[in-house]
């Protein structure tokens, strides 16, 4: 079956600071990977995407790269500000499988 | 805004009753997910619905049920209430099509059982 596996958390940071968040996935097939973001009180959102090999999804200046020979995809970002504190999820979603999987989400703290 | 609208926001109950939570998808998206997210459990898929019919199955306990009407709106039903059904519920909707999977989330249905 297909699994994502996230770093525990929390992780806390200073503003200004280099975030990666690890993710790593199992899958049966050839997935499409995903972030979500979550902030308190709120729905998920999605975050970035990427659908095969090597393709980098972005935004907001979050980064994460679709790497099949590690079976990775971790989430960065450069210089993490005060609103970036949420909880983040890794994700994956097969063709071949209806349902999709999330990882148990990893919470991001930073101070000022 | 995702598009997805979820009523009610806030919900308190008690133990044995029903509830009914409404979830409508974004304009255009055929599918429809719904999530219970508990502090110990995570996030965990409950069932799926694809233009109206039962596509896929989580882990979701025989008190509850779901369906999915013609105009794509679904409702989540769930009964014989006890203390630990208290979590959030979320709906998702998607394409699930052409291979877009990503999900657009509501904002989420607060339970609480007393």
């Amino acid at each position: 079956g297909n699994s994502v596996t996230q770093m525990e958390g929390p992780v806390t940071l200073s503003e200004e600071a280099f975030l990666t968040i690890n993710c790593t996935y199992t899958a049966t097939g050839y997935p499409s990977l995903f972030w979500y973001v979550q902030y308190p009180g709120e729905g998920l959102q999605l975050l970035l995407k990427a659908t095969k090999a090597d393709d980098k999804g972005s935004n907001k200046g979050f980064e994460a790269t679709y790497r099949k020979e590690t079976t990775s995809f971790h989430l960065e970002k450069g210089s993490v500000q005060v609103s970036d504190s949420a909880v983040y999820f890794c994700a994956l979603r097969t063709g071949g499988s209806y349902i999709p999987t999330f990882g148990r989400g990893t919470s991001l703290i930073v101070h000022p | 805004d995702s598009g997805v609208t979820q009523t009610p926001k806030h919900l308190i109950t008690a133990t044995g009753q029903r509830v009914t939570l409404r979830c409508s998808p974004r304009s255009g998206d055929l599918s429809v997910y719904w999530y219970q997210q508990s502090l110990d459990q995570g996030l965990q898929f409950l069932i799926q619905y694809y233009n109206g019919e039962e596509r896929a199955k989580g882990n979701i306990l025989e008190r509850f049920s779901a369906q999915q009407f013609p105009d794509l709106h679904s409702e989540l039903n769930l009964s014989s209430l006890e203390l630990g059904d208290s979590a959030l519920y979320f709906c998702a909707s998607s394409v699930d099509a052409g291979g877009s999977y990503e999900q657009y989330f509501g904002p989420g249905t607060r339970l609480t059982v007393t």
